[in-house]
């Protein structure tokens, strides 16, 4: 069985500073994604990643693949407070014709003035 | 951009009463939608993979004559909770995926919460 697993759960930081949020995966997956969700609300797609060592970059979220070690990073630079909401990485279950993900457990981000 | 929408946004249901949600893919043919579950302040959990067409498959632990799914076309697609109990409130999220699109890409509709009273 697929296992997703973030940490940290819970982050509290303050406006302008960096952090980094961890995502593991027990099982070979190619694709990787980060979503963003905000109180009551659904998910905004952030990335996808789709190989060993890939790297992308919006404003001030960077996010990386390692396949090898089953691990994804999402760095957060210069924090602000727009950026507080609930992260959540996803792994393929299948690489088959259909995406079917499985979420990590979420990291509740809180940045602080 | 693709859009997925889900009808309706919240719902508020009798216990014992049974609730159908629809979701639909407006500006893309999709012949595999998915549904999920969140729980407060859980992550989302895969409930049943939507084919058009054909029956569902439903993951582990999910109770296919309690969630029933009907993928009648190639943009609709829909939840119905039957007999529903107060257990079944939840956030309940569908995605597509674009039949004519890289298979990575989901589209995740704005959700639906539904309380059981």
């Amino acid at each position: 069985e697929l296992k997703v697993e973030q940490n940290p759960l819970f982050l509290s930081m303050q406006e302008g500073k960096n952090y980094t949020i961890y995502c593991n995966y027990s099982t070979t997956s190619d694709r990787l994604y980060w979503y963003r969700q905000d109180p009551g609300k659904s998910l905004e797609s952030l990335f996808v990643l789709l190989s060993n060592g890939a790297v992308k970059q919006e404003g001030r979220l960077m996010a990386s693949l390692d396949t090898k070690a089953r691990l994804s990073t999402l760095h957060i630079t210069a924090a602000v407070h727009d950026l507080s909401a609930t992260y959540f990485c996803a792994v393929d279950k299948d690489t088959g014709t259909a995406s079917k993900l499985t979420f990590g457990t979420g990291t509740r981000l809180q940045v602080t003035l | 951009g693709a859009v997925v929408s889900q009808h309706p946004s919240r719902v508020i249901c009798k216990s014992g009463t049974s609730v159908k949600i629809e979701c639909r893919s407006l500006d893309f043919q999709a012949t595999t939608m998915f549904w999920y579950r969140q729980f407060p302040k859980q992550s989302l959990m895969l409930m049943a993979t939507s084919n058009e067409g054909s029956k569902a498959t439903y993951e582990q632990g999910v109770e296919k004559d309690k969630f029933l799914i009907n993928h009648a076309s190639l943009t609709l697609s829909t939840l119905t909770v039957t007999s529903a109990h107060p257990e079944d409130s939840s956030f309940y999220i569908c995605s597509a995926r674009d039949s004519l699109g890289p298979v990575y890409e989901q589209y995740f509709g704005p959700g639906t919460r539904l309380t059981v009273t």
